[in-house]
């Protein structure tokens, strides 16, 4: 595609339900990142993919948060028995490898995730 | 751990005045350093790269090592920059790895 797509756009969560956003990033990126950023702060890492393989998981903040993206393209980001603390806009961003980050990445419009 | 220090979390400029928005990093390697930017409504951007030395609607930031500095700065204000900015540190240098964004500083430009 044109540019990294996210779905939903905004989701309304219960407390303890889980919850899966979804990013599509542009066609041939073969680099996938995601970050959380909260009311007021700066995007903070998540989790990073080179094509399928999950390269960097460091910034993921409990066992509740799980990425996968198992042919190297879509990606998911699941969040099981959501809490208040996750209300946040989740980004997506891709990259071509190796190049990407000197030249930055392309960001999705993000998924805002809202718990109540 | 590396970190990227904005210190001012909103900055307000008179059309036409020159603007400075300050970033301070802490990293012990060579790091590289962007500007993000989001305008209202709109996704997050890249604005400029330390790498490519270039200016960009009239921004230029200069990476300064001796004071771990990447302050962006434009001599001229206009209203159109009203928006976020992100100062963002890489640490990698041969191979993609995460960006470390700063908490943003919000510029609004006064007519």
């Amino acid at each position: 595609g044109a540019g990294v797509s996210q779905s939903p756009r905004y989701k309304v969560a219960k407390r303890g339900q889980d919850v899966a956003l979804r990013c599509d990033p542009i066609s041939g990126h073969v680099s996938l990142f995601w970050y959380q950023q909260a009311l007021g702060q700066g995007p903070e890492f998540l989790t990073y993919f080179q094509n399928e393989a999950q390269l960097d998981k460091s910034g993921l903040p409990s066992d509740r948060f799980f990425a996968e993206r198992p042919e190297g393209s879509v990606s998911t980001l699941k969040i099981q028995r959501t809490q208040q603390e996750d209300s946040a806009v989740y980004l997506c961003a891709s990259s071509l490898s190796s190049a990407g980050f000197r030249y930055g990445y392309t960001f999705g419009s993000g998924t805002r995730l809202t718990v109540v | 751990a590396q970190r990227v220090t904005q210190p001012e979390k909103l900055l307000s400029v008179f059309k036409g005045a020159p603007v400075e928005l300050k970033c301070n990093y802490s990293y012990s390697g060579s790091p590289e350093l962007f500007w993000y930017v989001q305008y209202s409504r709109q996704r997050l951007q890249l604005l400029l790269r330390h790498i490519s030395r270039e200016s960009i609607k009239g921004f230029t930031a200069d990476l300064n090592k001796g004071e771990t500095s990447f302050h962006l700065k434009k001599p001229f204000a206009q209203e159109e920059d009203s928006a976020m900015y992100y100062c963002a540190l890489s640490e990698s240098v041969n191979r993609d790895d995460k960006i470390i964004f700063g908490k943003g500083t919000r510029l609004h430009i006064l007519p």
